[in-house]
């Protein structure tokens, strides 16, 4: 079991370029969402999936498209990377619907736009 | 204003201090608390469910106040290993999370 999972784990992109980042559970979780934090910062919310098939914007959707491709797999891509979006990304999962249980989270992606 | 505000700290105290963080919430529609521990350069990991009731595991002590809207974290005793990064977060029933800043711990010897 190895809860949630994402590649790569680091990233260097030159402006311009795009990419997709990969996130996978094993937890047959419904809810799945994608983060990025800044340095000193905390978790601001990019995309969530309450299930799948359905995606919703969150706090800072703009440059960023999200694919729920099944129940396990939720993918987030950045389509034109800009050195603002630097950061660290966070997927996380969540069991259920609805907002009543927490978050697990995978180790995070590392990106660094140049 | 933000949804969900923190006391930014940080916050350095010796071993066996008793400390406190406070984190307020904008959104009454608000459903389920949480405090989660972030480690530097690593996922935040739950440390602990808010109940109205309050809940308590070991040195730890967490408490929600829906009137005033806000939720708080006690550490009693603090050791080495409790410096981290504190995130409280507040989930909506839609399934939407909003977490605050953090709050920097660092207990000193």
């Amino acid at each position: 079991n190895a809860g949630v999972t994402q590649t790569p784990k680091f990233q260097v992109l030159k402006t311009g370029q795009s990419m997709t980042l990969q996130c996978a559970q094993d937890m047959n979780h419904n809810s799945m969402y994608w983060y990025r934090q800044d340095p000193g910062m905390g978790l601001r919310l990019i995309y969530y999936s309450a299930s799948e098939g359905t995606t919703d914007k969150g706090e800072v959707p703009n440059g960023y498209n999200v694919s729920r491709l099944n129940k396990r797999e939720f993918s987030l891509r950045l389509e034109s990377a800009a050195p603002s979006q630097t950061s660290v990304y966070f997927c996380a999962s969540i069991m259920g619907q609805g907002g009543a249980y927490e978050q697990y989270f995978g180790p995070g992606t590392r990106l660094t736009v140049t | 204003r933000k949804e969900v505000e923190q006391d930014p700290g940080p916050f350095n105290v010796p071993e066996g201090a008793t400390v406190a963080f406070n984190c307020t919430y904008s959104n009454s529609a608000s459903q389920s608390f949480f405090w989660y521990r972030q480690d530097c350069r690593k996922e935040p990991k739950l440390l602990m469910s808010v109940y109205s009731s309050g809940n308590e595991d070991g040195r730890f002590t967490a408490q929600l106040n829906r009137a005033s809207q806000y939720i708080s974290l006690l550490i009693r005793d603090s050791k080495l290993s409790d410096s981290a990064t504190y995130l409280c977060a507040v989930n909506t029933n839609a399934g939407k999370s909003t977490f605050g800043d953090g709050t920097t711990l660092t207990v000193k010897p």
